[in-house]
Formats: structure tokens, sequence, C-alpha cells
């Protein structure tokens, strides 16, 4: 089964500090993908890479960067955390082919305080 | 928006009933996705039904696609327990070379009291 990883699993943050969120897949999956979802809502793209050291904003990439250092891993950067950015955020995995499914990891629920 | 229904919506029924999601969306798209969240977890896919297809099953789901309309539906037979979930229906609406997926607001399914 393919495995998707998230840290941390929770998180609380001040505001105007950064969080780093992390994601490990072990697919071998070309795709990797960051969502955010709040409550009550369905989950919306933030940042995705289709290849290392290359990322591509998604639909709501403000106030968010991300870095794929390598096929495995690939990160979400808050460099100054608000309080609008408190939500459960999903990573991502999938192979290169058109209408493929998305593995996820468990997600992160980020508080901003 | 993608979507002809942008809040969550919920449903509880008794188990053995038999329930249908729907979705609607406004892009075209070349496959629709049915994902299912379980509390404190990341959706799975459960089915996924192409534009070439108007049904899809997978034991007591069925998935049916209807281009025309732009709709998507996803029934359960007789219902259990442990089908109580979220259930998103998602699209790929630049159906290009890579996944995109764009997700609804969700249904919130209740089975059992």
């Amino acid at each position: 089964e393919a495995a998707v990883t998230q840290s941390p699993r929770s998180k609380v943050a001040v505001t105007g500090g950064k969080v780093t969120l992390s994601c490990h897949q072990t697919n071998n999956h070309d795709y990797m993908y960051w969502y955010r979802q709040d409550t009550g809502h369905g989950l919306r793209l933030i940042h995705y890479s289709y290849v290392a050291d290359s990322t591509e904003k998604g639909d709501i990439p403000d106030g968010y960067k991300a870095s794929r250092p390598s096929q495995e891993n690939f990160s979400l950067i808050l460099e100054l955390a608000s309080l609008s950015q408190t939500a459960v955020y999903f990573c991502a995995s999938s192979w290169d082919r058109e209408g493929e499914r998305l593995f996820f990891g468990h997600g992160t629920k980020l508080s901003v305080l | 928006s993608q979507w002809g229904e942008e809040n969550l919506q919920a449903l509880s029924i008794q188990e053995g009933e038999d329930v249908t999601m729907n979705c609607s969306y406004k892009t075209y798209t070349t496959v629709v996705h049915w994902y299912r969240q379980d509390s404190g977890r990341g959706p799975a896919l459960i089915i996924l039904i192409r534009s070439n297809e108007r049904e899809k099953r997978s034991g007591r789901l069925r998935a049916t696609l209807d281009t025309s309309s732009q709709s998507s539906s996803l029934s359960i037979t007789a219902a259990q327990c442990e089908d109580t979930a979220v259930y998103f229906c998602a699209t790929d609406p630049l159906s290009g070379s890579f996944n995109k997926l764009t997700f609804g607001a969700g249904t919130r399914l209740a089975v059992c009291p």
C-alpha cells in the first residue's frame, strides 16, 4: 500500500511565526500536492510539484511557499503564519498519469493563535 | 467556482437503507473521482468514473456520470454503520497531462444512531 507520511500531526503556532509542514512519500510517485481543508468544506489545492526542485502554484497559494528537495519529500512553509491559516493540511501523491488516484497522508492540524 | 453545491451537505440514514449522493460541476472533466474521508484521516479513493462510462460499480457502490448535465452521483446499497464518513467528488478540470483535482464540499453521511 502506498504511504504518505506527514509531520507533525498537529501544531500550534503563533501569529507571525514561521511554520514548516513536512511530507514524505515512499510511493515513487512523481506528483505531490498540498491541500487545505477548512471545517465543513472540501479540499483546496495550495501548491503541487511534478518533479524535484520545482513547485507550482495551486488555487490558493497566497501566504504559502513550497519546497520539493527530492522526489520523496515535499514541504509547505508559512513564513508569517496568520489566524486565517488555521486549518487541516493534507499532503498527497500520485502517478504521472491522467486521472490517477491521489494517496493522502493523515493530515496536519494547524492552529494559529 | 467548480461546484454547484458549495457547502457540506449532511445525510442521516438507517442501516440497510440505500443512499445516493450527488454532485454537479461547472467545468469539463474527463474523470470524476469519489473519495471517502473517515474522521481524523485523509481522503481515500473509493471509485473513479471516466467520461466514456455512464456507470461504474464496485461492491455496494455505484457511480454514475452524466457529461451532458455535468453531474455525477454515488450510491451505496444497503448502507452499514461503517459507511459513516464524508464523501467527496473531485474532478480534473484541466484534463491535461497531470492531476490537479478540484474537490467539492462533500456530503457527511451518518449511518446508525
